[in-house]
């Protein structure tokens, strides 16, 4: 079964700073690998997506993520964080299955 | 756009008493989803329906049932409500089974 960890419960940055949030999967193949975004009482918004091809994928809001297959991480990077940024982060595992997986989460905290 | 849509926001029942939450997206999406999130694990996934006239169980089916009633509509009942199932619930929707999930705002559910 595939299985998604993220090892920060929770980050601080603070304004203008990089952040880097970690993603490790557990799956028998390439799976699809997806980051979302939480604000405080609203659904989860798509910020990035990997399906095959290269290993650096852009999204949204500047944020980037980099799949490495040997590492099975897929972690998500931003080089200056903005107040806005003040998240919860989920990255989720999937296939064409329907049953995407997603991590506990890690909450991010900008200070100014 | 509205995109997807749940009713109620906030819900507070009483052990044993049931309820159904409503969702609909004007996205004409074939794919729709019902999670729970809970503090700490992240969404697991409580039921899908790959297309109008198909659901199935996800990670957490025990307790819900759910009904595709149109291509639009995915609503979750839960028959006989317990302390277990207070959670926020979302809905979510998408074209495909590997594409992106397309989020409502969520349904908060008390249960004492």
């Amino acid at each position: 079964a595939q299985s998604v960890t993220q090892p920060d419960i929770h980050i601080t940055v603070s304004e203008g700073a990089s952040l880097e949030l970690r993603c490790n999967y557990s799956y028998g193949a390439t799976p699809y690998l997806f980051w979302y975004v939480q604000s405080p009482g609203q659904g989860l918004q798509l910020l990035l997506k990997y399906f095959s091809g290269d290993t650096l994928v852009q999204g949204i809001k500047g944020f980037e993520a980099e799949f490495k297959r040997s590492q099975s991480s897929f972690n998500l990077r931003k080089p200056s964080v903005h107040w806005s940024d003040a998240a919860e982060y989920f990255c989720a595992v999937g296939a064409n299955d329907y049953k995407l997986s997603f991590g506990a989460g890690t909450t991010v905290t900008v200070r100014a | 756009n509205a995109g997807v849509t749940q009713t109620p926001k906030f819900q507070v029942l009483k052990t044993g008493q049931s309820m159904t939450l409503q969702c609909a997206q004007d996205m004409n999406h074939n794919s729709m989803y019902w999670y729970r999130q809970d503090p700490g694990m992240g969404l697991r996934l409580i039921y899908y329906s790959a297309s109008e006239g198909t659901t199935d169980k996800g990670e957490v089916p025990n307790g819900y049932n759910v009904s595709r009633l149109n291509k639009r509509e995915f609503s979750l009942r839960l028959e006989s409500a317990a302390p277990s199932q207070t959670s926020v619930y979302f809905c979510a929707s998408s074209q495909t089974g590997d594409s992106p999930l397309h989020f409502g705002n969520g349904t908060r559910l008390t249960v004492t």
